[in-house]
Parts: structure tokens; sequence; C-alpha cells
């Protein structure tokens, strides 16, 4: 399984902007870049995922490098309820999810 | 609107004892998974399934036996409960599709061993 690397935390205050980062240098062309998050004592819960194109939805938005190396998942505005662990995952078909570590964000009121 | 179920919510396990932790989902998945998620750490996955009939083992997989007789559940059975079974289990199900599905997380199962 290719792997990602993010950074192990970022802060950031209420109400602005967060551009989380994930590095997958070793990605192959039918890896589809997906991310999720973790709320504190609840399960994961499915964010955005892309291809190639960047990617809007109603909880963020996703955009690739042209090269597929990175990619960034970006919180227009955040709010406390964003306050959790977010993993960025590559997946492939009928492939499982590995998660790492994931990037715990802190957001400050 | 139930989406992925998890029972029981919590259980306290005395080592060397079995159980089963319970996964059902109502969307027609094909694929179904089993993780655990020690603290502070990420989630590793046990087993998972593609099919009715069809398992295979994930990262960590010592200790736990899996079986898919129907599209809709996927029981994970601890065997004989040790200490470091002690986790949080997440059941997940997602259709397999090209790699562009979402996956569906249960809310977890906690479980003690003692």
């Amino acid at each position: 399984d290719a792997k990602t690397t993010q950074p192990n935390s970022m802060e950031s205050n209420e109400e602005e902007p967060v551009h989380l980062p994930c590095n997958h240098s070793t990605i192959s062309g039918t890896d589809y870049i997906h991310w999720y998050r973790q709320l504190p004592s609840q399960g994961p819960e499915y964010v955005i995922h892309g291809l190639t194109s960047n990617v809007n939805n109603r909880m963020a938005s996703l955009a690739i490098a042209e090269d597929r190396k990175s990619s960034t998942l970006i919180l227009h505005r955040a709010t406390l309820r964003d306050a959790a662990v977010y993993y960025c995952i590559l997946r492939k078909y009928g492939n499982k999810l590995v998660f790492g570590a994931g990037t715990i964000l802190r957001v400050k009121s | 609107n139930a989406g992925v179920t998890q029972t029981p919510k919590f259980q306290v396990l005395k080592t060397g004892q079995s159980m089963t932790l319970q996964c059902a989902q109502d969307m027609n998945h094909e694929y179904m998974s089993w993780y655990r998620q020690d603290p502070g750490m990420g989630l590793r996955l046990i087993h998972y399934s593609v099919g009715a009939g069809i398992t295979d083992q994930g990262e960590v997989p010592n200790g736990y036996n899996v079986s898919r007789s129907t599209t809709e559940d996927f029981p994970l059975r601890l065997l004989s409960a040790a200490p470091s079974q002690t986790s949080v289990y997440f059941c997940a199900s997602g259709d397999l599709g090209q790699g562009n599905t979402e996956a569906f997380f249960g809310q977890g199962t906690r479980l003690t061993v003692v």
C-alpha cells in the first residue's frame, strides 16, 4: 500500500481557513485520495475524495497537486466542531482503507 | 436510516473468555471490515470481506476470527480474550467501486479485558 505523510498536529483559530497537507509521493495512477476525520469518541467519517482534479463538497475542498504527489484538505471556516483527527488515505479498487496516524486539528476560540 | 450498527457498545471480559462483536449494515454493501484502535493511535485493520463467503486478513488478525454468511452481517469473534485485546473496535462497510466510494463506520465497541 502506498503511504501518506501528514503533520502530527495543527492548530487553527475559529472562523479561519485551515489547510491540512498530505504527501503521497509513491501514489499510483489508480489510487484515489481519500480524507476521513474522527471526532472524539466517534468512528471515522468520510470527508472527501478525489483522483486528479480539485473537489468541493459541503464539508471541505480537496486540492490535488498536478503531479498528484501531494494534496491539501481545506476547511474554509474552522469551527470548534471541526476539532478532530484527520486522515489522508490512498485507496484503489476493492482495497482496504489503511489508516496512518493522521493530523490532530485543534481549533481555538 | 441505520447505517452500520455495532453491538455491544461496551464490554468487559475476563482473560480467556470468548465473545462475538456484532456488526450489521443495511446498505447492501459488498465490503465490510473490522479495525481496532488503541489509545492515541490510528486504526489498524483486523479482517475484511469483499462479499458473502469471502474473508481475508488485515494487518493484525491474530486472536480474531470472522465469517460472512450474509451481506448484512460481519461478526468478529475473540476466541480467548487477552488484555492486549483491550481496545476500541470499529466496523466499516462500503461499496467496492474503483476506489472512489466512501466507507461508513459504526460508533465502535469499547472492549476491556481484565
